[in-house]
């Protein structure tokens, strides 16, 4: 079956990075985007972008551009986001998921807290 | 505030039916598949329809979805407890180049 399993909760500072993992299993990793999805304390939904992992190609929502970048291992099957430069405002939990193309996606991850205070 | 507009709540009684609609403008509903999302408190969200009325396997036929120029509805009948939950609508938005979410409606069934 297919899974999506994330690293765990972080707790940042200010100005700090952080790395979330997204490792998946059940299918060809290659053949679906992983894209990434944000939710604040109590808010709705944030995309933030996606990854190919047949070509590496990625894309970014305009927000995000300059802060996060988005990699892979296709060795071991695993996703990374990395945001930088992080305020308090990114204090959410962080998302991936399959998406068919970059617009639908049918698998998630459990989501990884990551906090961000000083 | 989201790009996608959703009633912040719903409710209605068990067995009874609800709609929940999704409106936007041209360059994200109208010209572009509309995806609906449930999400159960504390857990991640779980794909319900996608291209605007098709059901991954495994969604049972309560759950439906459509699509009218830049509005999208999403209807779920025979109402149960288990339904309660935050639904989100997503879609392409063709002028920004992402994708973008509604702002949520938290289901009641009372």
């Amino acid at each position: 079956q297919v899974q999506l399993v994330q690293s765990g909760a972080e707790v940042k500072k200010p100005g700090a990075s952080v790395k979330v993992s997204c490792k998946a299993s059940g299918y060809t990793f290659s053949d679906y985007y992983i894209n990434w999805v944000r939710q604040a304390p109590g808010q709705g939904l944030e995309w933030m972008g996606w990854i190919n992992p047949k070509s590496g190609g990625t894309g970014y929502a305009q927000k995000f551009q300059g802060r996060v970048t988005m990699t892979m291992d296709t060795s071991i099957s695993t996703a990374y986001m990395d945001l930088s430069s992080l305020v308090s405002d990114d204090t959410a939990v962080y998302f991936c998921a399959r998406g068919v193309g970059t617009k639908v996606f049918d698998y998630w991850g459990q989501g990884a807290l990551v906090t961000v205070s000083s | 505030q989201s790009v996608l507009t959703q009633p912040p709540s719903v409710s209605a009684a068990p067995g009874q039916k609800v709609t929940i609609s999704c409106s936007g403008s041209n360059s994200k509903i109208g010209g572009n598949f509309v995806s609906w999302y449930q999400q159960l408190p504390g857990t991640a969200p779980k794909l319900l329809i996608y291209d605007n009325y098709k059901r991954p396997s495994g969604i049972p036929g309560r759950f439906s979805g459509s699509k009218s120029g830049t509005s999208a509805t999403l209807g779920i009948t025979g109402l149960q407890t288990g339904d309660e939950a935050d639904y989100y609508c997503g879609t392409w938005d063709s002028s920004l180049g992402a994708v973008v979410f509604g702002g949520g409606t938290k289901l009641t069934v009372l």
